[in-house]
C-alpha cells in the first residue's frame, strides 16, 4: 500500500497570506508513460461535504478559485493557498490513485487562521 | 454546492449492522463508480469499499472484508453500505463519494455531507 504522509499537521496563517502543505508518497505516483501525477487534494470544512481541488497532482477543479495551486511530483507534493481568505479554514487532505485499491489519503492538515 | 443525500445519524449497539444510503441528484449515478469513505473521531479519511456501477463488482479494503457490504441500484440512483458486527472503533462519520465522471481514474468529484455512526452499548 502507498502511505501518504502530510505535514504539519496544523498551520496557523494570517488573512492575505500564504498557506503551504506538503504530502509525501511512500512511492512514486508519477506514471512515467503519461507524465501525470496521481494525486488529488481535498478541503473538508465543517458540516460540508469534502471537496475536491486538485487532481493529477496541478489541475485545478471547475470553480476552484486560483489561489489554490498544487505542485510537485514522484514523491513530493505541494498544496498552495494564496491570499488566505477566512472560509479557507478547514482541514485538507492528499490522496493517491496510482495504485489502487487501496486509495490512500494523508492523515490531514488542519488549517487556521492567526 | 451540489452533493450526495445521505441517510441520518445512527446509534447502534456493538455487534449489531448498519445500512447507509446515499442518494444521487437528479436521481442517477450515471454509472459512475461509487466509494465509502469513513472518518473517525481524531483520525484521517479512511477509503473502506467501491462499487462499480457499470459491471456491478466491488472492492473493499482489508480490514473490512467480511463485514462490509457495498452496493447500488442506479435505477433508482440510490448506493448503500452495510458494516456489520460493529465496535466502538466503527463510531464515525461516514461519507459516499462519486468517481469524477470523464475519468477512468479514483478522484471524486461529488461527496454527501456524511453521516453519523455511533456505536455505543
Amino acid at each position: 500500500d502507498i502511505v501518504m504522509t502530510q505535514s504539519p499537521e496544523s498551520l496557523a496563517v494570517s488573512l492575505g497570506e500564504r498557506a503551504t502543505i506538503k504530502c509525501k508518497s511512500s512511492q512514486s505516483v508519477l506514471f512515467t508513460s503519461n507524465n501525470k501525477n496521481y494525486l488529488a487534494w481535498y478541503q473538508l470544512r465543517p458540516g460540508q461535504p469534502p471537496k475536491l481541488l486538485i487532481y493529477w497532482g496541478s489541475t485545478r477543479e471547475s470553480g476552484v478559485p486560483d489561489r489554490f495551486s498544487g505542485s510537485g511530483s514522484g514523491t513530493d507534493f505541494t498544496l498552495t493557498i494564496s491570499n488566505l481568505h477566512a472560509e479557507d479554514v478547514a482541514v485538507y487532505y492528499c490522496q493517491q490513485y496510482y495504485n489502487t485499491p487501496p486509495i490512500t489519503f494523508g492523515q490531514g492538515t488542519r488549517l487556521e487562521i492567526k | 454546492q451540489m452533493q450526495l443525500e445521505q441517510s441520518g445519524a445512527e446509534v447502534k449497539k456493538p455487534g449489531s449492522s448498519v445500512k447507509i444510503s446515499c442518494t444521487a441528484p437528479g436521481g442517477t449515478f450515471n454509472n459512475h463508480p461509487v466509494v465509502w469513505v469513513r472518518q473517525a473521531p481524531g483520525h484521517g479519511l479512511e477509503w473502506m469499499g467501491s462499487f462499480i456501477t457499470s459491471y456491478g463488482t466491488t472492492s473493499y479494503a482489508q480490514r473490512f472484508e467480511g463485514r462490509l457490504t457495498v452496493a447500488a441500484d442506479d435505477s433508482s440512483g440510490t448506493a448503500f453500505m452495510e458494516l456489520s458486527r460493529l465496535t466502538s472503533e466503527d463510531t464515525a462519520l461516514y461519507y459516499c463519494a462519486r468517481r469524477r465522471p470523464g475519468s477512468d481514474f479514483w478522484f471524486f468529484d461529488l461527496w454527501g455531507r456524511g453521516t453519523q455512526v455511533t456505536v455505543s452499548s
